[in-house]
């Protein structure tokens, strides 16, 4: 079966830029799309189709995808971005969520 | 506003089934792909089914194929999932998610919103 395999964490000063990375086979032949989870509330999609933002998500998210690797970027990270990040992908009709990644904004 | 209300977790003992629902409203149910995904404590986000607009198109997780059964009902605006030989491993707070296509499969599909979820205890 097809895997996503994430970071467990990433920690990140105020202001500063987080990397996130997604990595699976050929993922770059696929869409990705991240979603952002904080404690006891429900995912929200932070990015769709590799790089777009859905209306009301901050411009200092941006997304990329090639190759075997997406990636999420949080640019001036604000404290309010500290959560659980999942990249999706879908495989032969099968959705499969990332590992998921613990962003701390230190 | 779009809402999306699941309904019937609770405390379950092994091999007996339970019968998730999810109410929708704020849009056009039957034009959308519903999915089901599920997070055990502590853990990861899990897909574990989907069904078309027109109930078509259905796929489940290789982790519950032949226990759960994905289901809706247009006319009620819900969503379902009926589970049968439930295992402790599928304990988890169950969510229901719209998709943002009336069929999935496509590749680039997400999900918005999702619902708060239900929780399935799955014990002795």
């Amino acid at each position: 079966s097809y895997e996503l395999t994430q970071p467990p964490s990433v920690s990140v000063s105020p202001g500063q830029t987080a990397s996130i990375t997604c990595s699976g086979n050929k993922l770059g032949d696929k869409y990705a799309c991240w979603y952002q989870q904080k404690p006891g509330q429900s995912p929200v999609v932070v990015i769709y189709q590799n790089s777009k933002r859905p209306s009301g998500i901050p411009e200092r998210f941006s997304g990329s995808n090639s190759g075997n690797t997406a990636t999420l970027t949080i640019s001036g990270t604000q404290a309010m971005d500290e959560a659980d990040y999942y990249c999706q992908a879908w495989d032969s009709s099968t959705n499969v969520f990332g590992t998921g990644t613990k962003v701390t904004v230190l | 506003e779009v809402q999306l209300v699941e309904s019937g977790g609770g405390l379950v003992q092994p091999g007996r089934s339970l019968r998730l629902s999810c109410a929708a409203s704020g849009f056009t149910f039957d034009d959308y792909a519903m999915h089901w995904v599920r997070q055990a404590p502590g853990k990861g986000l899990e897909w574990v089914s989907g069904i078309s607009w027109n109930s078509g198109n259905i796929g489940y997780a290789d982790s519950v194929k032949g226990r759960f059964t994905i289901s809706r009902d247009n006319a009620k605006n819900s969503l379902y999932l009926q589970m049968n030989s439930l295992r402790a491993e599928d304990t988890a707070l169950y969510y229901c998610a719209k998709d943002i296509y009336g069929d999935y499969g496509f590749g680039d599909n997400w999900f918005d919103p999702w619902g708060q979820g239900t929780l399935v205890t799955v014990s002795s």
